[in-house]
């Protein structure tokens, strides 16, 4: 079975710049997360997905977070703008019951 | 104050040592337990999950849950160089969305 795919795997931007992630989750799983975890502490959730509608965005900076879900299969994750205080590792989960599967995340520093 | 604390840790051991993970938590609508271990540069990857209060053993791991005094464990026996790694609990009220701890990072020396 594979697993839940991200891309980039690393990305560095300058703060004020605008930047978006990747996520095809494993096949079936109908729910979809995203969690930003900064170094040191544990994954905090950003959005769930339940197919293509938003079940929990209440953690989302939605001054300068956006996200979708295409077609209730792949999704996007945007920053714009950037702020220092954006640089994490953001992780894409998907499950189809009481717990998570993880893809590697992507590396997000901003300068 | 955090839904979810996690001993904070660093933890160094010697190989075939037991090491003990602990968790407390504030929010009583919490019906599932997860320990995630998570490798340097890696996602977290499920190592245990429980529902309600007890004991589950799986190998060399177990996990405790005592809702009562709202307080998770894991335990690790025997342990090995390949078992360095954060471990992180977590722990949710409904299917999938889950509040985690900040981890506690494994060191097994050989």
């Amino acid at each position: 079975e594979a697993g839940v795919a991200q891309s980039p795997r690393y990305k560095i931007i300058e703060k004020r710049q605008s930047v978006a992630f990747w996520c095809n989750p494993i096949s079936g799983h109908a729910t979809l997360y995203w969690y930003q975890q900064i170094l040191g502490q544990g994954p905090k959730l950003l959005i769930q997905f339940q197919n293509n509608g938003v079940v929990d965005d209440s953690q989302l900076p939605k001054d300068r977070f956006s996200a979708e879900r295409l077609k209730g299969v792949d999704s996007t994750l945007k920053i714009q703008p950037a702020k220092l205080e954006d640089s994490a590792v953001y992780l894409c989960a998907s499950s189809e019951g009481q717990w998570a599967f993880f893809g590697q995340g992507t590396r997000l520093t901003v300068v | 104050q955090k839904e979810v604390e996690q001993d904070p840790g660093p933890l160094s051991v010697p190989e075939g040592a037991i090491v003990s993970l602990n968790c407390t938590y504030s929010n009583s609508a919490f019906q599932y337990f997860m320990w995630y271990r998570q490798y340097s540069r890696k996602g977290p990857e499920l190592l245990m999950y429980t529902y309600s209060s007890g004991n589950k053993e799986d190998g060399r791991f177990t996990a405790q849950v005592d809702k009562s005094s709202k307080y998770i464990s894991l335990f690790i026996r025997d342990s090995q160089p390949s078992d360095s790694a954060t471990y992180l609990c977590a722990m949710s009220s409904n299917a999938g969305k889950s509040t985690f701890g900040d981890g506690t990072t494994l060191t097994v020396k050989p």
